[in-house]
Parts: structure tokens; sequence; C-alpha cells
């Protein structure tokens, strides 16, 4: 079936690194990929998304690219702020499923001053 | 903005009791899961529902929950008895095609 799987975490930056958040899949067919944010006591929002192979989602400096050749969808940003401190998910949907989402484990992220 | 409404935001019950979870979709939104999350097994999928209709519970037990859609703008999951193992947040997301959005949870604790 189909699988998320994320980098290890926790994650400490301090403010204004760089960010990177591993994420492959496996599936059958083209699915389309996820991230997915939790802040403390809120639910999932979506961050971005990317539908196609050599797509890239963006927002709120956040970017990550579907690599179908290497089964990846990467989270990056390029100077993290303390705001940014949260949980990250990678998802798929194989787009047969009604939207169905598979999801990565998460990834704890906290940003120091 | 539209947002996916979650009732009640906290509870707290004691073991055998019933509760019940209510979720008001998006409007126009015709897909709903039911997640929850605990620290230990992460996100799990136990239910969702196309147009009111079930699609898959395979992830709830079934000998204690329970999930419907009387109608397109609300979702109800229910666990009865409610046993500790059941402190957990329970999401419930709508969606129109592939993306789907959350709603805050209710966070429940069984004493």
């Amino acid at each position: 079936g189909d699988s998320v799987t994320q980098m290890e975490g926790p994650v400490t930056l301090s403010e204004e690194a760089f960010l990177t958040i591993n994420c492959t899949y496996t599936a059958t067919g083209y699915p389309s990929l996820f991230w997915y944010v939790q802040y403390p006591g809120e639910g999932l929002q979506l961050l971005l998304k990317a539908t196609k192979a050599d797509d890239k989602g963006s927002n709120k400096g956040f970017e990550a690219t579907y690599r179908k050749e290497t089964t990846s969808f990467h989270l990056e940003k390029g100077s993290v702020q303390v705001s940014d401190s949260a949980v990250y998910f990678c998802a798929l949907s194989d787009n047969t499923s009604y939207g169905k989402l598979t999801f990565g484990q998460g990834t704890i992220l906290t940003v120091h001053p | 903005d539209a947002r996916v409404t979650q009732t009640p935001r906290h509870k707290v019950t004691e073991m055998g009791q019933e509760v019940t979870m209510r979720c008001q979709p998006i409007l126009g939104h015709n897909t709903v899961f039911w997640y929850r999350q605990t620290m230990m097994q992460g996100l799990e999928l136990l239910a969702y529902f196309r147009n009111r209709a079930p699609l898959d519970d395979s992830g709830m037990p079934k000998d204690r929950f329970s999930a419907e859609m009387p109608d397109a703008t609300l979702a109800t999951l229910k666990i009865q008895p409610s046993e500790p193992r059941d402190s957990a947040v329970y999401f419930c997301a709508s969606g129109l095609v592939e993306t789907q959005y959350f709603g805050p949870g209710t966070r429940l604790l069984v004493l």
C-alpha cells in the first residue's frame, strides 16, 4: 500500500537558519503530494501541495518540489522564524480514494531566537 | 473564511460513559474524515464519508465506535462505552476534491 516516510525529528534550529525536512513516498500511479502544518493546540492546516511531477508548491516562504525520479517531496525554507515552530506532516493522495490522505509520522520543528 | 467546526473542544469523562463528538463540515464539501491523534500512534484515520455515505470505517474499533452523517451539515462520532485508551485528540476534516480542511479538534480525556 501507499506510505510516506519523513525524516526523524525533532528538528531544532536557530532563527534565520535554513530548513530541510525530508519526505519520501511509495505509491502506485500518480499521487498528489502535500505538506500540512500543525501549530500547538490546533488542527492541521494545508501548507502547500503539488499535483504532478516537477511541480513546485510554495507558501509563506516554504517550498517543496515533486520529484518522481526520487519519489521525494522535501520541504525547505531559506530562513526560519520562531513562529514556524510546529509539527509538519507530509502526505499523499492517490487521487482514487475520494481525497483520502496517507500521512507521514510528522516532524517537530522548534526554532529558537 | 469558511472553517470546519467541532464540538466540544474539550471533554473529560469517566470510563464507561458515552461520548459524542460533532463536526460541521465546510458548506459544499462532500467528503468528511474522522482522525484520532495520540503521541504514541500519531494520526490515524478512523472513518470517512462521501456525500454522507460511509466509504471506509476500517480504522475504528467496531464494538465501541460509530460514525454517522445525519445530514450534510453534521457528522458525529460516538464512543460507547468509553475507555481510558480512547483518550486522544479527535479531528474532523472536510474536502471537495483532494485537499482536506481540518477542524480544531476535540480533546478527549477518559478517566
